[in-house]
């Protein structure tokens, strides 16, 4: 069955850093997303992509936020300056014609 | 705007038991999906089972069933013969997948236990 594929699992990361969360979406899948879950708490839906370019976006993704899909497969998620409470689990997911497919995650820990 | 609401923060069941996981939700749409995932303390998001607004049927896999009151907004999971290993976050969602706009709105969660 095809998955969506997340790199790295878990990101440590000072304050300030940039980081870049990785993600390899289903292949015939034209829709992506990026979704954020602080821990034990709400899955937050962040930005969706179509098309090279942002459908949409939240409140939560600001300035500091971007995403790209630099090579036609990978679909990235840049983090440009990281805070305290950027800490989360990060998930990428796909839509296809029947329904979403969700990564495994990046859990991100900014310290 | 699309919302989804899950009030039970936390349940508890017998192992073989059966527990229902209540979700009520609100859209001006017409045509839409409804969705459960898990999320196991691995914290994967996993599909359980999807429902087809148009569709007066409720879903079924295998031990994972639904019952779907569209006039009411109302959307519960169903577990029968409840296993150890469906201990997890539940989390009931919302989407129209239709058009670059779509996406999937989430309820907070609730916490399913099951005790042996």
């Amino acid at each position: 069955e095809p998955e969506v594929t997340q790199t790295p699992s878990h990101q440590v990361t000072q304050m300030g850093q940039e980081v870049i969360l990785r993600c390899v979406p289903i292949s015939n899948h034209l829709y992506f997303y990026w979704y954020r879950q602080i821990l034990g708490q709400k899955v937050e839906f962040l930005v969706s992509f179509y098309n090279n370019e942002i459908s949409e976006k939240s409140e939560i993704f600001d300035d500091q936020f971007s995403v790209e899909r630099p090579d036609g497969s990978n679909f990235t998620l840049k983090i440009r300056s990281t805070k305290l409470e950027d800490s989360a689990m990060y998930f990428c997911a796909s839509r296809g014609q029947y329904g979403y497919t969700f990564g495994s995650g990046t859990r991100l820990t900014v310290v | 705007a699309q919302t989804v609401t899950q009030s039970q923060p936390e349940m508890s069941v017998q192992e073989a038991e059966t527990v229902t996981l209540s979700c009520t939700y609100d859209t001006s749409e017409n045509n839409y999906y409804l969705f459960w995932y898990k999320q196991p303390p691995s914290r994967q998001m996993i599909l359980v089972i999807r429902q087809e607004a148009y569709k007066q049927q409720n879903a079924t896999e295998n031990r994972f069933s639904v019952n779907f009151q569209k006039a009411a907004k109302s959307f519960s999971l169903k577990i029968s013969d409840s296993q150890l290993g469906d201990t997890a976050m539940y989390f009931c969602a919302f989407s129209t997948l239709a058009g670059a706009n779509s996406k999937l709105t989430f309820g907070k969660g609730i916490t399913l236990s099951v005790r042996p």
